[in-house]
């Protein structure tokens, strides 16, 4: 199986900082990651797949990159309604794995 | 619009078995795989299993292999996931989800969501 390794567990960040997280798959997966934002109670929220689309209805400030095992999700502005927990999925095989998450808050 | 609604859920005792539906609207059901996940209380998300839209092909994590099973009928668009033999770490909100195509081949991922059913297993 794929593990997914995510960095940091949870970060300290105000609005309008510029937000990093990263993903690192144990096998390469060339561009097959997906980003999820989940809030407190909530469903996941589709942000980012194969790496670097962005979802539809998605804000621009959200944006992904890389490929084979090194993975980022960026947040270029962070706005109060971005504090939630982020989690990378490998989409290459069955089954699918997620990142352990990263929950970003004030 | 798109709308899945997961139910089910409940206390159930170690060792024994519960069905988890997760009806659709919205969207010809018969054209998309479809995923469940799951959330630990306080932990981070684990895919539970996947179905292909003509409910054909069927994975699972190794987690749940051998003990949970899942299924759908296309006549009453609806997904379900049997759960036998159920253990403690079993217990969590389990997520019903939309893939975005028929198959759940590389590339694929969940576009829509149910809110979630609770799933405790406890004595």
């Amino acid at each position: 199986d794929i593990q997914m390794t995510q960095s940091p567990s949870s970060l300290s960040a105000s609005v309008g900082d510029r937000v990093t997280i990263t993903c690192r798959a144990s096998h390469s997966i060339t561009s097959f990651v997906n980003w999820y934002q989940q809030k407190p109670g909530k469903a996941p929220n589709l942000l980012i797949y194969a790496a670097s689309s962005l979802q539809s209805g998605v804000p621009s400030r959200f944006s992904g990159s890389g490929s084979g095992t090194d993975f980022t999700l960026t947040i270029s502005s962070l706005q109060p309604e971005d504090f939630a927990t982020y989690y990378c999925q490998q989409s290459f095989s069955t089954p699918l794995t997620f990142g352990g998450g990263t929950k970003v808050e004030i | 619009q798109v709308q899945l609604v997961e139910s089910g859920g409940g206390v159930v005792q170690p060792g024994r078995s519960l069905r988890l539906s997760c009806a659709a609207s919205g969207f010809t059901f018969s054209s998309y795989a479809m995923h469940w996940v799951r959330q630990a209380p306080g932990k981070g998300l684990e895919w539970v299993a996947v179905i292909s839209s003509d409910g054909s092909n069927k994975n699972y994590a190794d987690s749940v292999k051998g003990r949970f099973t899942i299924s759908r009928d296309i006549s009453k668009n609806t997904m379900y996931l049997q759960m036998d033999s159920l253990r403690a770490e079993d217990t969590a909100v389990y997520f019903c989800g939309r893939d975005h195509r028929r198959q759940a081949v590389a590339g694929t991922f969940v576009d829509y969501w149910g809110p979630g059913t609770l799933v405790t297993v406890s004595s």
